[in-house]
C-alpha cells in the first residue's frame, strides 16, 4: 500500500488552464505539505495544513489554491497556469506538526506548462 | 527563520570507497530535529537518517552515519562502502520545535563511479 500517493504522476499542459493535483495518505497523519522543487532541485514549502486547518501559507501566487477535504487529503488546485509554474509540485505528510520521525513523502508530480 | 547551507553541489565517489556530505545550519532555537533525504532518480523522496539536537550520540544507519557537532551548527553525512544506489541527490534538512515545517539545504549530487 503506498504511503502518500499523489495523482496524476505527470501533468503537460498549455498556458492558462486550470489544473489539479490529489494528494491523499493512509498513514494516520493530521498535517500535510505541499513542497514545490524547481529545475535546480530547490525545495520550497508552500502551504500546510493540520487536520485540516491552513498552518502555512507562504509566498505563492494565489493563483495555488489549496483543499484539504479531511485530514488524508491535500488537493493543489492552479489557475491560470504559468510557464513558470513548470516544476515538481511534492506532497508530504508527518504526525504532527514537529516530530522526529520526518516527513513521509508522495513521488511527485511532475508539471509540464507548455 | 532556519537556514541550511550545503556547500558540495556535486560529489562523485569509487564503489566501495567512503564519502562525506557537508551540511551546515543555523537556528538559534535549542530543540530540533536534523534529517538527512536521499531523491533518486526516480524522484522519490527517502529518509535516509535522523538526528535529535539534543542527543550527543551520533545516528546510524547501516553505512550511513552522521557526524552532528552542534556547536559548530555542523551535520554531514558519511557514506560506508558505497554502492552504485547510493547515486542520487542528498537533501540536508532542519526542524525546530517551534516551526511548523523542514528547512531544506540546496542539495549535494552524488555519482557513485563503478
Amino acid at each position: 500500500d503506498t504511503a502518500v500517493s499523489q495523482t496524476p504522476k505527470y501533468l503537460v499542459t498549455q498556458m492558462g488552464n486550470d489544473k489539479s493535483i490529489k494528494c491523499e495518505q493512509n498513514l494516520g497523519h493530521d498535517t500535510m505539505y505541499w513542497y514545490k522543487q524547481d529545475s535546480k532541485k530547490f525545495l520550497k514549502i508552500m502551504f500546510s495544513y493540520n487536520n485540516k486547518e491552513l498552518i502555512i501559507n507562504e509566498t505563492v501566487p494565489n493563483r495555488f489554491s489549496p483543499k484539504s477535504p479531511d485530514k488524508a487529503h491535500l488537493n493543489l488546485h492552479i489557475n491560470s497556469l504559468e510557464l513558470g509554474d513548470s516544476a515538481v509540485y511534492f506532497c508530504a505528510s508527518s504526525l504532527g506538526t514537529w516530530n522526529s520521525y520526518g516527513y513521509t513523502f508522495g513521488s511527485g508530480t511532475r508539471l509540464t506548462v507548455v | 527563520a532556519q537556514t541550511v547551507t550545503q556547500s558540495q553541489p556535486e560529489m562523485s565517489v569509487q564503489e566501495a570507497e567512503t564519502v562525506t556530505l557537508s551540511c551546515t545550519y543555523d537556528t538559534s532555537e535549542n530543540n530540533y530535529y536534523l534529517f538527512w533525504y536521499k531523491q533518486p532518480p526516480s524522484r522519490q523522496m527517502i529518509l535516509v537518517i535522523r538526528q535529535e539536537a539534543y542527543k550527543q550520540q551520533n545516528a546510524t544507519e547501516n553505512r550511513f552515519s552522521v557526524n552532528f557537532q552542534k556547536a559548530a551548527k555542523s551535520f554531514s553525512l558519511k557514506i560506508s562502502d558505497s554502492q552504485l544506489g547510493d547515486t542520487a541527490m542528498y537533501f540536508c534538512a532542519c526542524q525546530s520545535n517551534t516551526g511548523n515545517q523542514f528547512y531544506f539545504g540546496t542539495g549535494t549530487s552524488l555519482t557513485v563511479i563503478p
